[in-house]
């Protein structure tokens, strides 16, 4: 099984609001990553999470705050988003840490704030 | 800064014939390079990747060439078939960091 799953596919949120992005896997995989997608651009990267700690934050705004409550399972919560953060954001895992370890991707939340 | 960059944002083949994706890189610092292949609707999947210390990797219809002095990577799909149809990332990564840098992508569209 190679399947990273996310939840929900498609949110749509005001600017107020506070809504949770999910992500799973059940590879027994120890990292795991948040990447945001803007339309025709790249995967940026956002979070890295190796054995359930944070690793690497690449200067990502606080409204966006990862969480990861066991190995199987991370979580992006998002609060007073702007319309500029409307991105399709993809959850992905690998074996271990280091980018030579293939990464397994999500299908992706696609995100819009109004 | 656009560190790895896929010039061509879009391809069009015939079934059958050879597809060529092309990437640069400016960071001399990498040394390890992939593809990721995109459908509507998925995430990127791994296709195949290869290491600085070789300048070929072949995976069935698919192999990559590295050119480390021209800092140059292209994909060759042989023979491309309608499957195929996607978009085709390239990245790259050092081998000390957990970073993988994108490429911006290039759509292929093989037809009948």
């Amino acid at each position: 099984d190679t399947e990273v799953t996310q939840t929900p596919k498609h949110l749509v949120m005001g600017m107020t609001n506070k809504k949770s992005l999910k992500c799973e896997q059940h590879m027994g995989h120890r990292a795991m990553y948040w990447y945001k997608q803007k339309a025709k651009k790249p995967p940026e990267l956002m979070f890295v999470y190796s054995y359930e700690k944070l690793s690497i934050n690449e200067s990502v705004p606080s409204r966006f705050s990862p969480e990861c409550p066991n190995s199987s399972l991370l979580n992006l919560h998002l609060h007073a988003l702007q319309p500029e953060d409307s991105a399709l954001y993809l959850c992905a895992s690998s074996q271990e840490t280091g980018a030579t370890d293939t990464q397994y991707f999500g299908p992706g939340t696609r995100l819009t704030v109004l | 800064d656009q560190q790895v960059k896929q010039n061509s944002p879009s391809l069009s083949v015939q079934e059958g014939r050879i597809s060529i994706l092309n990437c640069d890189y400016t960071n001399s610092m990498f040394d390890y390079f992939l593809w990721y292949k995109k459908y509507p609707a998925e995430g990127p999947t791994f296709l195949i990747s290869i290491s600085s210390i070789k300048d070929k990797n072949e995976d069935g219809r698919f192999t990559v060439f590295l050119n480390k002095s021209a800092k140059h990577l292209s994909l060759h799909i042989v023979p491309s078939q309608p499957g195929d149809s996607a978009v085709y990332f390239c990245a790259a990564t050092a081998y000390n960091t957990d970073k993988l840098i994108f490429g911006t992508g290039t759509r292929l569209q093989v037809f009948p």
